[in-house]
C-alpha cells in the first residue's frame, strides 16, 4: 500500500511553454502533499506544502506565480510550471502524507523536466 | 530550526564490506527519524524509520538506532551488495503534518 504516482515521468518542453505535473496517491487519502525539487547530485529542496482544498504554502524563494500548485482532492495534487525556462530544468518529486499522519511521507517516482 | 547533517560522500566499498553512514540531527522535541534511498533515476523510497528514542529501524539488512543522547541515527549494514549502490538520505520530521527535513545525501557505490 501507500503508493504515489507521478505523471509524466519525463517531459521536454520549449522555453515559454507551461508544463503540468500530476501527483496521485493511489491507495490512500492524503491531506497533505509536498513538492520538492532536486538538482543533480544534491538533496531535495522543499518547494511548497499543499493541503487539500486550500492554498499551498510556498517556501521562501519559490515563486508562487511560476510554480502553480493545486490540490483539488485528497488523492491529486498538480504542479504547473508556467512560462518555463531552461533554468527550471530539474527533477521534481512529490510526496504525500497519510490522512492519519504518523510522520511518514510516501514519495512519487519523480518527473524529469527538460526545458529547451 | 531543525536540521540534519550526514557524512559526505561519495562512499566506495567492495562487496561484502561493512557500511556506516553517519547522521546527526538538531531538533526541538522528539522528531521521527528516517532513512530514504534513491536509486539512479528514481524517486525516494523509505528504507527504515524510528519514532522514539532507542527504537531500531531495520529493513533489507540495513539498520539504524535512534540515539537521543547523541542525537544520531547512523545507518549500518553488515555486508553490502552491488545492488545497494544508491544515494542515501537521512531525514527527520517533527510531530504533526510537517514536511521532512533532509540531509544532503550520501552516494554509495559498491564494487564487485
Amino acid at each position: 500500500g501507500a503508493v504515489v504516482s507521478q505523471h509524466p515521468s519525463r517531459v521536454i518542453c520549449k522555453s515559454g511553454t507551461s508544463v503540468k505535473i500530476e501527483c496521485r496517491s493511489l491507495d490512500f487519502q492524503a491531506t497533505t502533499m509536498f513538492w520538492y525539487r532536486q538538482f543533480p547530485k544534491q538533496s531535495l529542496m522543499l518547494m511548497a506544502t499543499s493541503n487539500e482544498g486550500s492554498k499551498a504554502t510556498y517556501e521562501q524563494g519559490v515563486e508562487k506565480d511560476k510554480f502553480l500548485i493545486n490540490h483539488a482532492s485528497l488523492t491529486l495534487s498538480t504542479l504547473t510550471v508556467t512560462s518555463a525556462h531552461p533554468e527550471d530544468s530539474s527533477f521534481y518529486i512529490c510526496s504525500a502524507s497519510l490522512l492519519a499522519g504518523g510522520g511518514e511521507q510516501y514519495f512519487g517516482p519523480g518527473t524529469r523536466l527538460t526545458v529547451t | 530550526g531543525n536540521s540534519v547533517t550526514q557524512m559526505e560522500g561519495p562512499v566506495t566499498l567492495s562487496e561484502e564490506a561493512f557500511l556506516t553512514i553517519n547522521c546527526t540531527y538538531t531538533a526541538t522535541g522528539y522528531p521521527s527519524l528516517f532513512w530514504y534511498v534513491q536509486y539512479p533515476g528514481e524517486g525516494l523510497q523509505l528504507l527504515l524509520k524510528a519514532t522514539k528514542a532507542d527504537d531500531k529501524g531495520s529493513n533489507k539488512g540495513f539498520e539504524a538506532t535512534y540515539r537521543k543522547e547523541t542525537t544520531s541515527f547512523h545507518l549500518e549494514k553488515g555486508s553490502v551488495q552491488v545492488s545497494d549502490s544508491a544515494v542515501y538520505f537521512c531525514a527527520l520530521r517533527s510531530l504533526g503534518n510537517t514536511p521532512l527535513v533532509f540531509g544532503k545525501g550520501t552516494r554509495l557505490s559498491v564494487i564487485a
